[in-house]
C-alpha cells in the first residue's frame, strides 16, 4: 500500500535561515509527488510537483524540491525563509485516480 | 473563477442527524475528491469522482454517501452523524493529477 511519511512534526526557524522538510514516500513505481501548503483555516495550496525528468523542481514562493528515487524521498527546501511562510506543510504522492497525503509538519518562523 | 466552494463553513450537528455537504467547482474539472483532515493525521480520502454519474470509495468511505449527477457539484452526504465524523471536510477538484481545494467545512458532531 501506498503511504507517505512525514517525520517531523513541528519544526521552528529564524527568518532568513534555510529550511529543509524531509518526506519519504512508499510506492512500487514512480509516482507523482507534491508538496502542499496550508494556512490557518485555509484549504490546501500547491508548492509544486514532480511528475518526471529533471529530479530539482521549483515550485511558488522561492520553495524546490528534490526527488531522490534511491532514498524514496522528496525533501522540501528553501535558502531563506520569511515570516509569512508559516503554516502547515504536507508531502503528497498521487496514483492512478488517488492521492495520498502524509500527516504533515508545521513550520513556526521566529523574527 | 470562483474555483471550488463549498458550503456551509461551519455546522454542529446532534448524533444521529443527517446533513449535506456542497461542493461545486467552475473550473470544468472531471475529477473530483472529498477528504477529512483530522488533527495530526493529515488528509484521508473518503470518495472520489471520476466524472458525472461516476463515483468510488476512498480510503475512509464508511458513514458517508456521494453522488454526481453534474460535473459542477460533488456532495458529501452523512446519514447518521457519529461523533467520529467530527473533523474538517476538504474538497477537491483536479485537472492533470493539480488538486484546487475548497476553504473546508469544520463539522461539529455532539
Amino acid at each position: 500500500a501506498q503511504s507517505v511519511t512525514q517525520p517531523d512534526i513541528h519544526i521552528t526557524v529564524s527568518e532568513g535561515a534555510s529550511l529543509e522538510l524531509r518526506c519519504n514516500y512508499s510506492y512500487g513505481a514512480t509516482p507523482y509527488l507534491f508538496w502542499y501548503v496550508q494556512s490557518p483555516g485555509q484549504g490546501l495550496q500547491l508548492l509544486l510537483k514532480y511528475f518526471s525528468g529533471d529530479t530539482l523542481v521549483q515550485g511558488i514562493k522561492g520553495f524546490e524540491a528534490e526527488f531522490k528515487r534511491s532514498q524514496s524521498s522528496f525533501n522540501l527546501r528553501k535558502p531563506s525563509v520569511h515570516w509569512s511562510d508559516a503554516a502547515e506543510y504536507f508531502c503528497a504522492v498521487g496514483t492512478g485516480n488517488q492521492f495520498y497525503f502524509g500527516t504533515g509538519t508545521s513550520l513556526t518562523v521566529i523574527p | 473563477n470562483a474555483g471550488v466552494t463549498q458550503t456551509p463553513k461551519f455546522r454542529i450537528l446532534k448524533i444521529g442527524q443527517s446533513m449535506t455537504l456542497q461542493c461545486t467547482q467552475d473550473m470544468n474539472h472531471n475529477y473530483m475528491y472529498w477528504y477529512r483532515q483530522d488533527p495530526g493525521m493529515g488528509l484521508k480520502l473518503i470518495y472520489y469522482s471520476v466524472g458525472a454519474g461516476i463515483t468510488d470509495k476512498g480510503e475512509v468511505p464508511n458513514g458517508y454517501n456521494v453522488s454526481r449527477s453534474t460535473t459542477e457539484d460533488f456532495p458529501l452526504r452523512l446519514e447518521l452523524a457519529a461523533p467520529s465524523q467530527t473533523s474538517v471536510y476538504f474538497c477537491a477538484s483536479t485537472e492533470a493529477y493539480e488538486q484546487y481545494f475548497g476553504p473546508g467545512t469544520r463539522l461539529t458532531v455532539t
